[in-house]
């Protein structure tokens, strides 16, 4: 069936240093790719995504790659800090489908000071 | 605009019992979810709604219900609770943009 793996679980990077996150999916007629950041106690909190006619998007710190000829996608965090600490989950569209998406397991970030 | 709102925000209900859990949203969305998270996992669909009386099933939908009478609310039934059903269950909405962007807190279900 249709899935998307997410690596790694857990991340712990040094304030100021750069985060990447890596997904593959396997559904080739997925077109849309979000990612989420989730803190503690709260839902899923869109962040940035990118549709399948580009293969790269930024927003400030914040960029996400896309490689449909390998089907996969990358979060990467620039000069991260204390607050970018929580799980981020990637998702995946799913084929034929009313906006419905495949999620990740999700990866927990941990900024250490 | 209040966004999406879940009620109750926690609960532990007893092997067997049932439960509503209660969404509503104040933004005209047509299109509403139902997710449950385990721990430790991303989210699973439970139930869709496209518009008012309009419901369909998602990845993980035994041992629920749904009923979507009304833009505005979409509760989630739960008949003869099980261990298994114990979770984090999400609601949310989605605008016209397509993207799934509005959450409800969540209500922390437990099944004992």
């Amino acid at each position: 069936g249709e899935n998307v793996e997410q690596h790694p679980s857990t991340l712990s990077v040094q304030e100021g240093d750069s985060a990447v996150i890596k997904c593959t999916y396997s559904d080739s007629a997925s077109n849309y790719f979000p990612w989420y950041k989730q803190e503690l106690g709260k839902g899923p909190q869109l962040i940035i995504d990118i549709r399948s006619n580009v293969g790269e998007k930024k927003d400030q710190r914040i960029a996400v790659t896309l490689n449909k000829t390998a089907k996969h996608f990358s979060l990467h965090i620039t000069e991260t800090q204390p607050e970018d600490s929580a799980v981020y989950f990637c998702a995946a569209s799913k084929r034929d489908s009313n906006y419905q998406l495949i999620w990740g397991a999700g990866t927990k970030l941990i900024i250490k000071p | 605009n209040a966004g999406v709102t879940q009620t109750p925000k926690f609960r532990i209900l007893k092997i067997g019992q049932s439960m509503t859990l209660q969404c509503t949203q104040d933004m005209n969305h047509n299109y509403m979810y139902w997710y449950r998270q385990d721990p430790g996992m991303g989210l699973k669909l439970i139930y869709y709604s496209v518009g008012a009386g309009i419901t369909d099933k998602g990845e993980v939908p035994n041992g629920y219900n749904v009923s979507r009478s009304t833009t505005e609310d979409f509760p989630l039934r739960l008949e003869l609770a099980a261990p298994s059903q114990t979770s984090v269950y999400f609601c949310a909405s989605i605008p016209a943009s397509g993207k799934l962007e509005f959450f409800g807190p969540g209500t922390r279900l437990t099944v004992l």
